[in-house]
């Protein structure tokens, strides 16, 4: 089945360390978006690409960065983890041009523990 | 500021029940809701949607209620059973330049007992 593929499932890194996590795709979406989900809330969007113009949201940190080398891939770089970067770390997919009816489709997240 | 009010926060039914879950908004530029249904561990998955212009949608055992004067959406699980169990997110989308714009509710955990 087409998927969105997050990898890894669990991360730890030290306080300050930077971490990198990965998210691909096989759906051929042009749209890719990363979403933090703090336990027990809803996802919140950090930012999100289409096709390789970045589209960051007014209240997400300097510290989060992103990447898209290619339409199958984008990445989520934490440049200095702070303990309440600990969270789980969504990536979705979208095929932009139908209003209305473009679902976004989720990985099973990154779940990333900061010690 | 744009926001989807969601209720029930955590919601228990036995099993056969109907849970219901309502939801609500104020920007009347959202154009499509869907719900999308979560199980720990792993990420949101798109369970039923509807558009504004359509008041009721049924996918199975899930139904969704739409009320476009009122700006309230609701999701209706018609004999639930067990495996339901899971936090349910309501959402509202809109265009964003060329990409969707989805804002979550804050979610109703939904136990099923057996």
């Amino acid at each position: 089945d087409a998927m969105v593929i997050q990898n890894p499932r669990y991360q730890v890194t030290q306080f300050g360390k930077p971490v990198t996590l990965s998210c691909s795709q096989t759906l051929n979406h042009n749209v890719m978006y990363w979403y933090q989900q703090k336990s027990s809330q809803a996802p919140k969007l950090l930012f999100h690409y289409y096709d390789k113009d970045f589209n960051n949201e007014a209240d997400t940190p300097d510290n989060f960065q992103s990447r898209r080398p290619n339409t199958s891939f984008c990445f989520l770089d934490i440049r200095s983890p702070g303990l309440g970067d600990a969270a789980m770390y969504l990536c979705a997919t979208s095929r932009a041009g139908e209003v209305g009816n473009q679902p976004q489709h989720f990985g099973d997240g990154t779940r990333l523990s900061i010690l | 500021q744009q926001q989807v009010k969601q209720s029930p926060q955590s919601l228990i039914v036995q099993k056969g029940g109907i849970p219901i879950i309502n939801c609500a908004y104020e920007n009347t530029a959202f154009d499509y809701f869907p719900w999308y249904q979560q199980f720990p561990g792993k990420g949101p998955a798109l369970l039923i949607a509807i558009r504004p212009d359509v008041s009721e949608k049924k996918e199975g055992r899930f139904t969704i209620s739409f009320n476009k004067s009122a700006k309230q959406f609701s999701l209706h699980i018609m004999d639930s059973q067990p495996g339901d169990s899971a936090t349910y997110f309501c959402a509202a989308s809109q265009s964003s330049g060329s990409a969707r714009q989805l804002t979550f509710g804050s979610g109703t955990q939904l136990t099923v007992l057996p």
